[in-house]
């Protein structure tokens, strides 16, 4: 059963600050991961998608890499805002299906 | 924003009622996937619907039941409402055939069950 952690389950940081969001998955055998953002109360807003040949993508100040050998996927944020302030979710989806499985989640706070 | 809708937008129902949730896919997508998020936690799998038939099911209960349309919308019934019910219900299309498999969220339905 897959299975997938995020690191740290909560984060604060300054404006301005670069900074690393951590997710780790126990079946490498993945067909691909997305990392998602989510305001309070609201839906998930993809923010990247990762394929299991791919390596790394990137969206303006965010990139995001995959290590699927070992089980692991960091999201880098560039520059932080307040507006970058949110929970950060990593999901993968396994080889065999469809279904994606989740991590519990980082909420971000960049304070101004 | 997604082209994906949800409604209602919240709903308070009283244990053991019935509710149905409804969501619309993005133009262009065939399948649509349910999550349940309770608060402070990941959204979980409920099951998905491919071409009107049901591809796949989480670790839910049978009251959990859903349908998908011709037009691809799709709906999420719950029989027997108990409280743990309570959560933000996600609905997600994609477009499976592509390769990708990029899922695309729609704001979702906040059951509160008392």
């Amino acid at each position: 059963k897959q299975e997938v952690t995020q690191i740290p389950a909560a984060l604060s940081v300054p404006e301005g600050e670069n900074l690393v969001l951590n997710c780790s998955f126990t079946d490498s055998a993945i067909y691909n991961l997305q990392w998602f953002r989510q305001d309070p109360g609201k839906g998930l807003t993809s923010l990247l998608l990762i394929q299991s040949s791919q390596r790394e993508q990137t969206s303006g100040r965010l990139n995001a890499s995959l290590d699927k050998s070992s089980g692991r996927s960091t999201l880098y944020i560039a520059a932080s805002q307040p507006g970058d302030s949110a929970t950060y979710l990593c999901a993968v989806i396994g080889a065999s299906g469809s279904r994606l499985t989740f991590g519990e989640g980082t909420q971000l706070t960049v304070n101004p | 924003e997604t082209g994906v809708t949800q409604s209602p937008t919240h709903l308070i129902k009283t244990r053991g009622q019935q509710v149905t949730l409804r969501c619309s896919s993005q133009s262009g997508h065939n399948t649509v996937s349910w999550y349940q998020q309770a608060l402070g936690q990941g959204p979980q799998f409920i099951f998905q619907y491919y071409r009107e038939e049901e591809n796949g099911r989480g670790n839910f209960p049978p009251r959990f039941s859903g349908l998908q349309f011709p037009n691809y919308s799709s709906e999420l019934n719950v029989n027997a409402l108990e409280l743990d019910d309570s959560a933000l219900y996600l609905c997600a299309s994609s477009r499976t055939g592509t390769g990708v498999d990029e899922q695309y969220f729609g704001p979702g339905t906040r059951l509160t069950v008392t």
